[in-house]
């Protein structure tokens, strides 16, 4: 089947280095996408990454392992803005077709 | 502002109602996408359409229809909807050439069936 696990709840202090991890396990795999949702607005794109590697860019780096199934996002000096559900989403097959996790959400605290 | 809208931003049903959701993108996409965002739930894929033709359709019951006439505009329309319909909405567009594209979201319909 489809899966993708992310942890539920993060916190973190301000000006602090946070990773989310995001384990997945789909068929036809072609990338991965991470997210941010602020409560009550829309999901905005923060990167995608298709080959093994991390990513940079400005305070958030994305990172792959298309053989462990395995990515994390990086938020770097956090800022209280940085509140928000942070959603991974694997390109699975069929056309540009999303699976996503539940999200992660992260609490930054003064 | 992602160039996708939705309208309405809220709406309340009863079950027996009839509505339907708008979603216009400004972004000269041809790929439109529906999404259900339930409480504490990964967003859930409910139909995608490329270049006004469905090309997926996640196992949707019959009680939501989408509509799209052309590739700036999708509709969902929705009739003797359950309790459990009660959701978040979302709208997406994309390029549309199929391969590995992003995603653009609207604000997204907050529903409430009564």
């Amino acid at each position: 089947g489809q899966n993708i696990d992310q942890p539920t709840e993060m916190t973190a202090t301000e000006g602090a280095i946070v990773q989310i991890n995001c384990t997945y396990q789909t068929s036809g795999f072609n990338g991965l996408f991470w997210y941010q949702q602020h409560a009550g607005e829309a999901p905005t794109f923060l990167s995608y990454n298709v080959l093994d590697g991390l990513e940079e860019k400005g305070r958030f780096s994305s990172f792959l392992s298309r053989s462990k199934g395995y990515s994390y996002l990086l938020l770097k000096e956090l800022q209280m803005k940085d509140s928000a559900s942070y959603l991974c989403a694997a390109l699975s097959g069929g056309y540009n077709k999303l699976i996503f996790g539940a999200g992660t959400r992260l609490a930054v605290h003064p | 502002e992602t160039g996708v809208t939705q309208t309405p931003r809220h709406l309340v049903m009863g079950m027996t109602n009839k509505k339907s959701l708008k979603c216009e993108q400004h972004l000269g996409h041809n790929a439109m996408y529906w999404y259900k965002q339930s409480a504490k739930k990964p967003l859930e894929l409910m139909f995608v359409y490329s270049l006004e033709e469905r090309v997926e359709n996640n196992s949707v019951p019959s009680r939501f229809s989408p509509e799209c006439p052309n590739s700036s505009h999708l509709f969902l329309h929705l009739h003797t909807l359950q309790p459990e319909d009660s959701a978040l909405y979302l709208c997406a567009s994309s390029q549309g050439n199929g391969v590995q594209e992003t995603q653009y979201f609207g604000p997204g319909t907050r529903l409430l069936v009564l």
